[in-house]
């Protein structure tokens, strides 16, 4: 089964600047990532799917990028409500997810 | 627009069965993709349980295989959720969603999640 490992696992930031998330794979098992955002007491909702594709109705500033083992979700500039918990995902036999990344307000 | 609603006990006694129902509401379960159950330990990262397809066919986490049945009524649009002999480590907030499989796998629409406490 594959490991995918998300860093860093806090990132305080100010709405404005760029946020930079990282999951890593144990493997390289596929091309393609899904990324998700978690607000608390909410369920996660997609952003990005097959590693750069932007879920309906996801702002332009969410981009996703990478390939192999190394994926990169992006947030060119962060607006208050993104302030929350992202999640990568892939599939290999069944679904994982990563550990998660918080962002929060510095 | 698809949406899904679960439903079921929010309390079930150690050893007993979790028993968990999601309707689906803006797309028939028949026509196409997976629709799959998801759970969140308090404080914890996503774990997926399961899924069934349109066709009926089911897979299973692997360290649940053996407790957990996920099922289909086609007729009412809905899917559910047994998992047998709990304990306090099934303790989360259940979720159904909706996988759907491109270049890569991923699930499009969830339920808002219920949450389920196994405790006597």
């Amino acid at each position: 089964e594959i490991v995918l490992t998300q860093s860093p696992a806090t990132l305080s930031l100010s709405p404005g600047e760029r946020a930079t998330l990282s999951c890593r794979a144990s493997q390289s098992v596929s091309s393609f990532l899904a990324w998700y955002q978690q607000k608390p007491g909410q369920a996660p909702r997609l952003l990005i799917y097959d590693t750069s594709n932007r879920a309906t109705g996801i702002p332009a500033r969410f981009s996703g990028s990478g390939s192999g083992t190394d994926f990169t979700l992006t947030i060119s500039s962060l607006e208050p409500e993104d302030f929350a918990v992202y999640y990568c995902q892939q599939r290999s036999g069944w679904p994982f997810f990563g550990g998660g990344t918080r962002v929060e307000l510095k | 627009q698809v949406q899904l609603q679960e439903s079921g006990p929010g309390l079930v006694k150690p050893s007993e069965t979790l028993s968990l129902t999601c309707a689906v509401s803006g797309y028939s379960i028949s026509s196409d993709h997976y629709w799959a159950w998801i759970r969140q330990p308090p404080g914890k990262g996503l774990e997926w349980i399961g899924e069934i397809n349109h066709s009926g066919n089911t897979n299973y986490n692997p360290s649940l295989q053996g407790r957990v049945t996920i099922s289909a009524d086609k007729s009412k649009n809905r899917f559910s959720l047994k998992l047998t002999s709990v304990t306090a480590a099934d303790t989360a907030v259940y979720s159904c969603a909706r996988g759907r499989l491109t270049a890569e796998y991923y699930f499009d629409y969830w339920g808002q999640g219920t949450r389920v406490t196994v405790s006597s």
